[in-house]
């Protein structure tokens, strides 16, 4: 398995603010994911988090609102950008580790926009 | 996007019961993963599955890969107080860029002791 480290945990954020999750793994890993879940809902790809170029996002999630990064194959970050209470949501990083076909997740970063 | 069909959606249960739940699509997949949540934390792996019909077990917990390779069920036996949480199944269609996961709705089990 792999152990995925999320920052920040949990947080509180103003509308029109944005915030930059930081997701870092243990292992190599193949596959960096973010997802996204409403409260009492099931969890949502938002894009697959590429090493060195530009992630590949999900219809219905866009860059200007979600940049995300991958500087190297065990670190990404998501931005949540011009924040709403709608994008109030447990944000998810997930990873595929080298030679194991299966997913593993963090433990989520808790976002309330208020 | 797509979602798998999960059901129940919730179960109430006595301690000690077996429970039982599953999920079905109209896509082929070629890995079935379960993942319990509990209040809090993100999704744990439970069990994975990589070829039609393969049944595995971890503990109580027992997972079966269907042969059309569009269903897949988990079974947990002699439920326990702490095996409350959100049951999800997800379905996953290769690698690449067919890696990435696609989930049911989940089975939120409630037990009484």
């Amino acid at each position: 398995s792999a152990v995925i480290s999320q920052k920040p945990s949990r947080d509180i954020c103003q509308r029109g603010t944005s915030l930059t999750i930081q997701c870092q793994v243990d292992s190599q890993v193949t596959m960096m994911f973010w997802y996204r879940q409403q409260p009492g809902q099931s969890l949502t790809l938002i894009a697959t988090a590429n090493q060195g170029s530009e992630a590949t996002y999900e219809s219905g999630f866009v860059i200007d609102k979600f940049p995300i990064s991958r500087p190297n194959l065990t670190f990404s970050t998501l931005t949540v950008s011009n924040m709403s209470p709608e994008d109030s949501s447990i944000y998810l990083c997930s990873v595929e580790v080298w030679g194991l076909d299966t997913i593993y997740f963090g433990e989520g970063s808790w976002l309330t926009v208020v | 996007g797509q979602q798998l069909n999960q059901s129940p959606q919730s179960m109430f249960i006595q301690e000690g019961e077996d429970v039982s739940m599953n999920c079905t699509s109209s896509s082929i997949f070629n890995t079935w993963l379960w993942y319990k949540q509990e209040p809090g934390e993100g999704p744990v792996l439970l069990i994975a599955l990589y070829k039609a019909g393969e049944l595995t077990s971890n503990g109580r917990l027992t997972a079966q890969f269907g042969i059309t390779r569009k269903d897949s069920f988990l079974n947990i036996s002699a439920s326990i107080p702490s095996d409350v949480g959100i049951y999800f199944c997800a379905g996953r269609k290769g690698g690449g860029s067919q890696g990435n996961l696609i989930f049911g709705k989940g089975t939120k089990l409630s037990v009484k002791p």
